[in-house]
């Protein structure tokens, strides 16, 4: 099967610039994951979702972030505007949504360098 | 969200056999135990999963202690390709799957 598909693998913005991140996952996985992962640390969830519902977004700083998953397949992770402590991995996972599913899949990640 | 400690880091000869515990001393008793790993520029990678019983696949084997309040990754044969960081993390019902700042493993040839 395809893996979960992330574009662009790189990109370099000015602060205060705008980037959006956009990720595809694997056909059928409902639950889909944003990550931030920050040079030398784990990745830090930022937003989950279930479908096109959210089910988490308590780490996700709203005031410059913002993601939606419109149609419940492909999903997009905006930073507007973005503060140089936002260069990162953005990393996309995605699961099978059943009972006892519970592999997670990871893209290989958009490295965003805020300069 | 219960909480998992892990070494920051271990190392090991290659062709031996490694133990990277974990501890969760308030996991409860519908969270699961899973481990991912994630290799150099590469998303974390699953590796293996369980909730009680002791679990092998492939890849690794999960030893799971009694009390549920400590488990260990086993990987039988290290490959200098086993160096990563690994994560042991906890699931419950929600999926919400919170990693922490793992175990780098060291490989030495």
């Amino acid at each position: 099967e395809a893996g979960v598909a992330q574009s662009p693998r790189y990109k370099i913005i000015e602060k205060r610039q705008s980037v959006a991140f956009w990720c595809n996952p694997i056909s059928g996985h409902a639950t889909l994951y944003w990550y931030q992962q920050i040079l030398g640390q784990g990745p830090k969830l930022l937003i989950q979702f279930q479908n096109n519902g959210v089910v988490d977004d308590s780490q996700l700083p709203k005031d410059r972030f913002s993601a939606e998953r419109l149609k419940g397949v492909d999903s997009t992770l905006k930073i507007q505007p973005a503060k140089l402590e936002d260069s990162a991995v953005y990393l996309c996972a995605s699961r099978l949504a059943s009972p006892g599913a519970n592999v997670l899949t990871f893209g290989a990640g958009s490295r965003l360098t805020v300069l | 969200d219960a909480k998992t400690t892990q070494p920051n880091s271990m190392e090991s000869n290659e062709e031996e056999p490694v133990h990277l515990p974990c501890n969760h001393s308030t996991i409860s008793g519908t969270d699961y135990i899973h481990w991912y790993r994630q290799l150099p520029s590469q998303g974390p990678e699953y590796v293996i999963h369980g909730l009680t019983s002791n679990v092998n696949n492939r890849m690794a084997s999960l030893a799971i202690a009694e009390d549920r309040k400590s488990s260990t990754l086993i990987l039988h044969r290290a490959t200098l390709r086993d160096a990563a960081v690994y994560y042991c993390i906890l699931t419950s019902g929600t999926y919400k799957y919170i990693f922490g700042t793992g175990t780098r493993l060291k490989v030495l040839a």
